[in-house]
């Protein structure tokens, strides 16, 4: 099966700092890559969705200029978190496919944790 | 407001025994249907996917869907402890659209 690894696996950093997180399809071109949010006992968000080259669609609610998105290659997308804060400690996910009718792969999540 | 409903347990089962995990939805248009499996602190795997009415078996996983009564089912047969997870069910919009899921439903197979 495909295969979308993610790193770093768990990050801790301070209020105010940034983070970024990355996404890769290991064997495959993703065209669309997908960004979740998962806390404790609740359904995974989606975020936003992003296409190589062109800009991400943001969920309504997500702050475009906090989660910053970037999805330059086929085969990789990163998600900033600019100026991060204790509530956006969470699971966050990449989800990747490659043509609009197929599954949908998951990567295996970054547990971010702001001090 | 498109939604996925499912039963958030938790639903214990004998191990052995078969588990039966029920999904609904409310776009009558959605034409792709997944189940993914949830362990805790990891993310979701694939494990079974349904396109048409009728049932879908691979290995030990039966999918069933009826898309007249927007209902989709995962039976689990001879749970296994290992089989205790979360399980999601995800609808897609459209063929352009993103996965919309449930909440999820929690399942524990007590040996």
């Amino acid at each position: 099966g495909a295969v979308v690894s993610q790193h770093p696996s768990r990050v801790i950093c301070k209020s105010g700092t940034s983070v970024k997180i990355e996404c890769r399809s290991l064997d495959f071109q993703a065209t669309t890559m997908f960004w979740y949010r998962q806390f404790p006992k609740q359904s995974l968000m989606l975020m936003a969705t992003s296409n190589e080259g062109s800009k991400a669609t943001y969920e309504q609610g997500v702050e475009k200029d906090k989660f910053l998105i970037n999805h330059a290659s086929l085969t990789l997308s990163t998600l900033t978190v600019t100026s991060a804060h204790p509530e956006d400690s969470s699971f966050y996910i990449c989800s990747a496919r490659v043509l609009a009718d197929v599954e949908q792969y998951f990567g295996p999540g970054t547990r971010l944790t702001v001090t | 407001q498109k939604e996925v409903e499912q039963n958030s347990g938790p639903l214990s089962v004998p191990e052995g025994a078969i588990a039966s995990l029920n999904c609904t939805y409310s776009d009558r248009g959605s034409q792709s249907f997944f189940w993914y499996r949830q362990y805790s602190g990891k993310s979701p795997e694939l494990i079974m996917s349904i396109y048409s009415n009728g049932d879908k078996e691979d290995g030990r996983f039966t999918a069933q869907l009826n898309k007249a009564s927007q209902y989709v089912s995962l039976l689990i047969r001879d749970s296994q402890p290992s089989d205790s997870a979360t399980y999601l069910c995800a609808v897609k919009q459209g063929s352009q659209g993103n996965l919309i899921f449930g909440k999820g439903t929690k399942l524990s197979v007590k040996p």
